[in-house]
């Protein structure tokens, strides 16, 4: 159980362009769900959080209007990228957790990510 | 910023060697979770520590959390070729903000 599917797996895009990355929980409900960037060789920055129903909590530094956050439903949240620059190429993880009584001790659970080249 | 520091960075070990990675968080957190991260994967989680002092073992991993709850660690006995991946830490802050920071990982090789 706890299955969290993310797709695309990658995506090649040139610069200038948009691209929509898509997690959803596939057996369970997901309250938060949370957006990874992961740069190689190194650990997962949050960038932000994200909650059903309400607007994402971006991390300092973040810019929110690039990288447009919704959490439409309690399965499914988007990332976008909007007008991508090479310097976006990076991997993208969503994880998202059990919607549980004490939610904040669930463990993540991951999706494969998503590997984005810019060119 | 809460910040969670990991050493060592990496790791090289011949199989059938013990080895440690070590998590130091700036703050007191509620809750450490360990996640391996495969090469070319994702984060998988192992186990999660919420009270202070805890120890959890999982056949050859065992997992520590510091009395301060600021620190923890995790050690494999008799590493084997299936242990190579990356180990991140991930501490919940105290507080109740449900926002988990990931540790700067230690990635692990074992050389057979």
């Amino acid at each position: 159980g706890a299955v969290v599917s993310q797709h695309p797996s990658w995506v090649i895009c040139k610069s200038g362009t948009s691209v929509k990355i898509e997690c959803r929980s596939l057996d369970f409900q997901a309250t938060t769900m949370f957006w990874y960037r992961q740069f190689p060789k190194q650990s997962l920055m949050l960038m932000a959080t994200s909650n059903e129903g309400s607007k994402a909590t971006y991390e300092q530094g973040v810019e929110k209007d690039k990288f447009l956050i919704n959490h439409a439903s309690l399965t499914l949240s988007t990332l976008t990228v909007t007008s991508a620059h090479p310097e976006d190429s990076s991997f993208y993880i969503c994880s998202a957790r059990v919607r549980t009584g004490s939610s904040y001790n669930s463990p993540l659970h991951f999706g494969n990510g998503t590997r984005l080249t810019v060119t | 910023g809460q910040q969670v520091m990991q050493i060592p960075q990496y790791q090289h070990v011949q199989e059938g060697e013990d080895f440690t990675t070590y998590c130091n968080s700036s703050t007191t957190l509620s809750n450490i979770q360990w996640y391996k991260q495969r090469p070319g994967g994702h984060p998988v989680f192992l186990i999660q520590l919420v009270k202070s002092g805890e120890v959890k073992k999982q056949k050859r991993l065992t997992f520590q959390f510091g009395e301060a709850k600021k620190n923890s660690s995790l050690h494999i006995t008799a590493t084997q070729t299936t242990d190579v991946g990356t180990y991140f830490c991930a501490g919940l802050a105290s507080g109740g903000y449900q926002k988990v920071t990931f540790g700067t990982g230690t990635k692990l090789q074992v050389i057979p």
